[in-house]
C-alpha cells in the first residue's frame, strides 16, 4: 500500500531554513509526481508545486520560486521540499501528496513547521 | 493566475438532506477540477477528479458536475460522517489553486 512518512516537526527562527522530507513506500517511487501543499492554522490549503522523482524536474507556484526548493533522493525514494528566509507567515502544516489522476492522491501525515522568534 | 471561489464558504444541513457545494473559475479550466474532503484535524482525501470520476472507495452519494467555469460537488444524502471542510482544486496548469474551502456542519 501507498505511504508517505514525513519527517517531525520544526520549530524555527525568521530568517532560516527549514528541509521537510518525505518518504515513500510502496509503489514505483519514480513513477508518479509528488506535490507540496501547506496549510497554515485554520486556513485554507495552498498548493506549492510538485517534483518529478523520475527526472528531478520542478515546477513551483510563483509566490514560492526563489525561496522553496524540492528535490528527491532516488535511492532512500525520499523528496525533500526546503524553504529559505522564513517569516511567520510560513508557520503551517506541510504535507507531501503523490499523484494520483494528476492531483495529490494518497498524502502524508503532515509536518508543522513553526517560524518564532 | 486563475482564481477559484467556492460558495458558500460555510453550510449547515440535516442529516438525509440533498447538499450542493459550488466552484467557480476565473477562467476555463475545461473539466480539469477535483475535490477534496478535509475532515476535522485529518489529511485532506480526494474524493473526485476530472470533474465528475469518482476516485475508488468513495461513497457514491458523493458526485462532482461542471466544465468550462462553473462547478458542483453534491452530496445526495447528508451523512454525520460527511462533516468536514471541501475544496476545489483546478489542475488545468500551474499553479493548481484552491478554492477557500466550504466548511459542512450538521444541524
Amino acid at each position: 500500500q501507498v505511504q508517505l512518512v514525513q519527517s517531525g516537526a520544526e520549530v524555527k527562527k525568521p530568517g532560516a531554513s527549514v528541509k521537510v522530507s518525505c518518504k515513500a513506500s510502496g509503489y514505483v517511487f519514480t513513477a508518479y509526481f509528488m506535490h507540496w501543499v501547506r496549510q497554515a492554522p485554520g486556513q485554507g490549503l495552498e498548493w506549492m508545486g510538485w517534483i518529478n522523482p523520475n527526472s528531478g524536474g520542478t515546477n513551483y507556484a510563483q509566490k514560492f520560486q526563489g525561496r522553496v526548493t524540492m528535490t528527491r533522493d532516488t535511492s532512500i525514494s525520499t523528496v525533500y521540499m526546503e524553504i529559505s528566509r522564513l517569516r511567520s507567515d510560513d508557520t503551517a502544516v506541510y504535507y507531501c501528496g503523490r499523484e494520483e489522476e494528476v492531483v495529490p492522491g494518497y498524502w502524508g501525515q503532515g509536518t508543522l513547521v513553526a517560524v518564532s522568534s | 493566475d486563475i482564481q477559484m471561489t467556492q460558495s458558500p464558504s460555510s453550510l449547515s444541513a440535516s442529516v438525509g438532506d440533498r447538499v450542493t457545494i459550488t466552484c467557480r473559475a476565473s477562467q476555463g479550466i475545461t473539466n480539469y477540477l477535483a475535490w477534496f474532503q478535509q475532515k476535522p484535524g485529518k489529511v485532506p482525501k480526494l474524493l473526485i477528479y476530472a470533474a465528475s470520476t469518482l476516485q475508488s472507495g468513495v461513497p457514491s452519494r458523493f458526485s462532482g458536475r461542471g466544465s468550462g467555469t462553473d462547478f458542483t460537488l453534491t452530496i445526495s444524502s447528508l451523512q454525520p460522517e460527511d462533516v468536514a471542510t471541501y475544496y476545489c482544486q483546478k489542475y488545468n496548469s500551474v499553479p493548481y489553486t484552491f478554492g477557500q474551502g466550504t466548511k459542512l456542519e450538521i444541524k
